[in-house]
């Protein structure tokens, strides 16, 4: 059964720092992984997605992959009230054609003014 | 370039009534995905469809859910009969061809309530 795992939170940060989220996985075989986050009352919008080792960086964002752990995470720099939201971890294993997202409960950020 | 478009975006029944969503997808989209979002969780693939074929269903309850996606363009989501567990978001979502790192697009939602 894939899995994707994320703390609830809510994580507190404080504004102008770094803010940073974190996933794990269970399936080795998942491929791709996206970051979305979600205001409230609103659907995902992706922020940014990662399928190779490393980091990949994209602003303010840094989406890092570590494949032997089994673990993503995203790093927000200088965050801004806006950064306040909740920010959904999906794993993607694509076999058959069937590539539906598999998501975690999500990471409650709050950023304080 | 227009989104992914759902209506309607809220509706209330009584529980073993029955009701139907719909979604457009974004023009030229392949792949159209529909997900489940209870309060607090994150979005559960109910089912995909490649183009008018459904790619997998393995998620979806199928003795009180159906979908369908004619001529590979909008499709519906039927429930029937309802329970009250099935109170959330429904999300549609497409992407250009399903291949794996394709952006999923997501639409709106629509916000079910069940009494």
């Amino acid at each position: 059964q894939k899995e994707v795992e994320q703390n609830s939170g809510p994580l507190s940060v404080p504004e102008g720092a770094i803010a940073s989220l974190n996933c794990t996985y269970s399936d080795r075989g998942s491929q791709s992984f996206f970051w979305y986050r979600q205001y409230s009352g609103k659907s995902p919008e992706l922020i940014m997605f990662i399928y190779s080792n490393g980091d990949k960086e994209d602003g303010r964002f840094t989406a890092q992959l570590n494949k032997a752990s089994q673990y993503v995470s995203l790093l927000i720099r200088d965050s801004q009230p806006s950064d306040s939201a909740t920010y959904l971890c999906a794993a993607l294993y694509s076999g058959g054609g069937a590539d539906g997202l598999t998501f975690g409960k999500g990471t409650h950020l709050i950023i304080q003014p | 370039e227009a989104g992914v478009a759902q209506s309607p975006r809220y509706k209330i029944i009584e529980k073993r009534q029955s009701v139907a969503f719909w979604c457009n997808p974004i023009s030229g989209h392949a792949t159209l995905y529909w997900y489940q979002q209870i309060l607090g969780q994150g979005p559960k693939l109910l089912i995909q469809f490649q183009n008018n074929g459904v790619v997998d269903d393995s998620q979806l309850p199928k003795d009180r859910f159906s979908a369908e996606r004619l001529k590979g363009v909008d499709s519906t989501l039927k429930i029937q009969p309802a329970k009250l567990e099935d109170s959330a978001v429904y999300l549609c979502a497409s992407s250009p061809s399903g291949v794996s790192v394709d952006t999923q697009y997501f639409g709106p939602g629509t916000r079910l309530t069940v009494l």
